[in-house]
This record gives structure tokens, sequence and C-alpha cells, in this order.
């Protein structure tokens, strides 16, 4: 069976500081990966998906960057971390695009910049 | 621009049946889901409608009028553990997700 998990599941870092967040997919092949924030009152929030190796799409400008270095590994990144990244963020997959089938998401990671 | 509106919260009583709703303008349709999101949880996967109609399955169903921009989640037979928020999300003519800010649902005994 088919399994996700990201990790960190939370972190309180300082505003300038770094951050990496991975995700591994288990048990499936070339999915489609994705990153989501959820902040309060708000949907989840695309900020980058990926349909293969080193295949990065971003849907918002911002100072946050992924990699995907193997085919079930999805990396979410910054340099320098501002107070507006603080949120919830998910690492989910899907075997096609978003209208063929569900969403499978990871348990989260919840970032507090400080 | 790209809206999905949704009740922010939403209370019921164990046992009852609950109706949430779902009205969302987008730059086209292509499918429309619904996931229950348990607090400090990720989201799991409830219903998708493409077609008008009725969606039943176990003690929820899931109802699309595409004419009308509108969908509803309904849960009969109410228990404590239903207790979580509802996120409806809609598929655009790029195929992108639009998420609505989800509609927490509190249950009482």
């Amino acid at each position: 069976s088919q399994t996700i998990h990201q990790w960190p599941a939370t972190l309180v870092q300082p505003v300038g500081s770094p951050l990496s967040l991975e995700c591994t997919v288990e048990g499936t092949s070339n999915p489609n990966l994705y990153w989501y924030r959820q902040a309060a009152g708000r949907g989840l929030q695309l900020l980058f998906y990926s349909v293969g190796i080193g295949q990065i799409s971003s849907e918002v400008p911002q100072n946050l960057s992924a990699s995907r270095p193997q085919d079930r590994q999805f990396i979410l990144s910054s340099k320098k971390l501002l107070l507006s990244d603080s949120g919830f963020y998910l690492c989910a997959w899907s075997e096609g695009t978003v209208n063929t089938g569900e969403l499978f998401f990871g348990e989260g990671s919840r970032l507090t910049v400080l | 621009g790209q809206n999905i509106d949704q009740p922010t919260e939403m209370t019921a009583t164990e046992g009852a049946i609950v109706q949430i709703n779902c009205t969302y303008q987008t730059s086209g349709f292509n499918g429309l889901f619904w996931y229950q999101q348990h607090a400090g949880e990720a989201p799991t996967f409830l219903s998708y409608n493409v077609l008008d109609g009725l969606e039943e399955k176990g003690r929820f169903s899931s109802f699309l009028s595409r004419s009308k921009g509108y969908s509803y989640l309904l849960l009969k037979e109410l228990q404590m553990k239903d207790s979580a928020s509802y996120l409806c999300a809609v598929v655009d003519s790029n195929y992108q997700l639009i998420w609505g800010a989800g509609t927490k649902l509190i249950i009482k005994p």
C-alpha cells in the first residue's frame, strides 16, 4: 500500500534562519507531488507541484523553494524565513492530475517563525 | 477571481443530520471534492462529484448542481468523531484545485 510521510512535525525557527521540510512517498512510482500551506481561516494554498524528478512548478512568488531529487522525495526549503512563513505545511501526492483522483496528504508540519 | 464559499462554523447534535453547503465561482469546472480534516491533522478524502446529482457513501452524501455552482455534504447519524473541518475544493479549467476555507463542524452530545 502507498504511504506518505513528512517531517519534522513541528518546528520553531527564528526569523532569517533556513528551513528544510522533507516528504517521501512509498508504494507508488512517478507520483505527482505537492506542497501546500494552510493558514488559519483560509483555504489550502498550493505552493509547488511536481510531475517528475527535477520538474518543479511554483504557484506563488515567495522566498520558498522546492526540489525533487528523487522520484518519491519532495523537499521544501527556504534560505531565510520570514514571520509570514508561519503556518501548517502539507505535502501530498496523487497518481494523476487532480481531477482524476484524490490527493493523499502527509501528516503536516507546523512551522512557527519567531 | 475564483471563489469558494462555505460557512465558517456549524454546530449539530449527536445522532442528527447536518448539511454543509459550498458555493463556487471558478473559471471552468472539472469536478468538486470534499475532504475531512480533524484538528492538527491532514485532510482525508470524502467524495468527488463531477456530474449533477447525489453521491451516497454510507452516512455521508454529496450533492452537486453545476448550473447553480453549488454543492452540499450531508452527514447523517452524526457521531462525536465527525467533529472536524470539512473542506470543499473545485478543479478549475486549468486543472488546478481551488480550496474553500473549510467549515468547522462541532458535534454536541
